[in-house]
């Protein structure tokens, strides 16, 4: 089955660190594009980082630049995304997304089911 | 940063109506905008990409329009299935941003 499965999420204080994991399973991993997005419960959604099908190339967005750093195992299938010095506002449901090789790496054809990480003392 | 801005935030409508969604750029997209389905507590879903191309799976009654800042989601004979929230992106530029979403509920 095509699937992304997120794992990693839960309670952490502020300025602590956590990492994520999204593993991939039933399509060739390291063809593709990846992506974190996430999203604040009933809020809308936010795009986090982005990192290129054999890790060489990463984005992130602003509010994250210096704290987040995402990376990727194409061996097991699985990308990162290592947070530090987390944030009150960094509490969000978080996604692995999957960029859409067949015209744009950067819209999300298929995403994980979500894994939520609470910053708060 | 590009901005996305989406209309209406929340629409009503009933099964069997076609449904409008909005979505204005800041700067020019040319076709890069997509479209996302999200039901509560689920991942979105890639519903149109490059403006106007159906994603495989995705019900015919889904159908994307527009170029440059002004794109439409439009969605002929509202199924209650369809009832969620749905976000419009950007995938011109990076940032990768989205619109605020749009709330179709049972009238």
């Amino acid at each position: 089955e095509v699937q992304l499965v997120e794992s990693g999420g839960g309670l952490v204080q502020p300025g602590g660190s956590r990492r994520l994991s999204c593993a991939a399973s039933g399509f060739t991993f390291s063809s593709y594009w990846m992506h974190w997005v996430r999203q604040v419960p009933g809020k809308g959604l936010v795009w986090v980082s982005r990192i290129n099908h054999d890790g060489t190339r990463t984005t992130y967005a602003d509010s994250v630049k210096g704290r987040f750093t995402v990376s990727r195992d194409n061996a097991k299938s699985i990308m990162y995304l290592q947070m530090t010095s987390l944030r009150a506002e960094d509490t969000a449901v978080y996604y692995c997304a999957r960029g859409l090789i067949r015209w744009s790496e950067d819209a999300f054809d298929l995403w994980g089911h979500g894994t939520l990480v609470t910053v708060s003392s | 940063d590009i901005q996305m801005t989406q209309s209406p935030s929340s629409l009503s409508a009933s099964v069997g109506d076609t449904v409008i969604i909005t979505c204005r750029a800041s700067q020019t997209l040319f076709s890069y905008l997509n479209w996302y389905q999200q039901k509560p507590g689920k991942a979105p879903r890639l519903l149109i990409y490059a403006a106007s191309s159906l994603e495989s799976g995705v019900p015919s009654r889904f159908s994307g329009s527009g170029s440059g800042t002004d794109f439409t989601l439009t969605i002929s004979s509202l199924q209650l299935d369809d009832f969620a929230t749905y976000y419009c992106q950007q995938s011109y530029s990076t940032p990768l941003t989205f619109g605020g979403g749009t709330k179709v509920d049972i009238k």
